[in-house]
């Protein structure tokens, strides 16, 4: 069965520093990850990672895919309490329309 | 642009009771889907569908059914409402596959008493 784990569940961290998320996943032929930003409502998407794009950055978030290791980062520098959040990672199903998600990070940026 | 629009927002129901939420949505996107979000677990798939008049069902799809006679509507029904319902209920739809962008709506949050 395919899984998507996140760690950690939450955080609580200062503005201005950098915070770690990390997502690791089993999934049979590996085609992507995504990841999502959930404030108090609908999840916004901010990056796919594939087999051909490991690396992705925008502003003072970026993200890379490990194939090897089977995990994913998503690094958020210079942090904001804008960037308070729960954070999503998923990965579609081999042969499915079907997104496996992780149970997601509480990130809370205090000032 | 509105994007993907969910209504109702809120709503309460007693057990035994039924209902429809609708999703909309105006990029005409083929895909759309149905999810919902309890605490602790996730988001989880509940329909799917790849195209006007198809569906399928997702992970979690007893006690729902769905229907899609436009393309640009997605509607989730709840037959006879049980307290196992009471969640947040989200709608999205894709271009593509789920490989692309999805987009989402605002959420419908759903108390079953």
């Amino acid at each position: 069965e395919d899984k998507v784990v996140q760690s950690p569940l939450s955080l609580v961290v200062h503005e201005g520093d950098t915070v770690t998320l990390n997502c690791s996943y089993e999934v049979t032929n590996f085609r992507s990850l995504l990841w999502y930003k959930q404030e108090k409502k609908a999840p916004t998407f901010l990056f796919m990672l594939t087999s051909s794009g490991i690396e992705k950055k925008s502003g003072r978030l970026s993200s890379i895919l490990d194939k090897k290791e089977l995990f994913s980062i998503l690094n958020i520098t210079a942090t904001q309490t804008g960037d308070s959040a729960v954070y999503l990672c998923a990965a579609p199903r081999a042969g499915s329309y079907q997104l496996t998600f992780g149970k997601g990070t509480k990130l809370s940026v205090i000032p | 642009n509105a994007g993907v629009t969910q209504t109702p927002k809120f709503r309460v129901l007693k057990t035994g009771q039924s209902m429809t939420l609708l999703c909309a949505q105006d990029m005409n996107h083929e895909y759309m889907y149905w999810y919902r979000q309890d605490p602790g677990m996730g988001l989880r798939l509940i329909h799917y569908s790849v195209g006007e008049g198809t569906t399928a069902k997702g992970e979690v799809p007893d006690g729902y059914n769905v229907s899609r006679l436009k393309k640009q509507n997605f509607l989730l029904g709840l037959e006879s409402a049980a307290p196992s319902q009471t969640s947040v209920y989200f709608c999205a739809s894709t271009e593509g596959t789920v490989n692309t962008e999805a987009f989402f709506g605002q959420g419908t949050r759903l108390t079953v008493v």
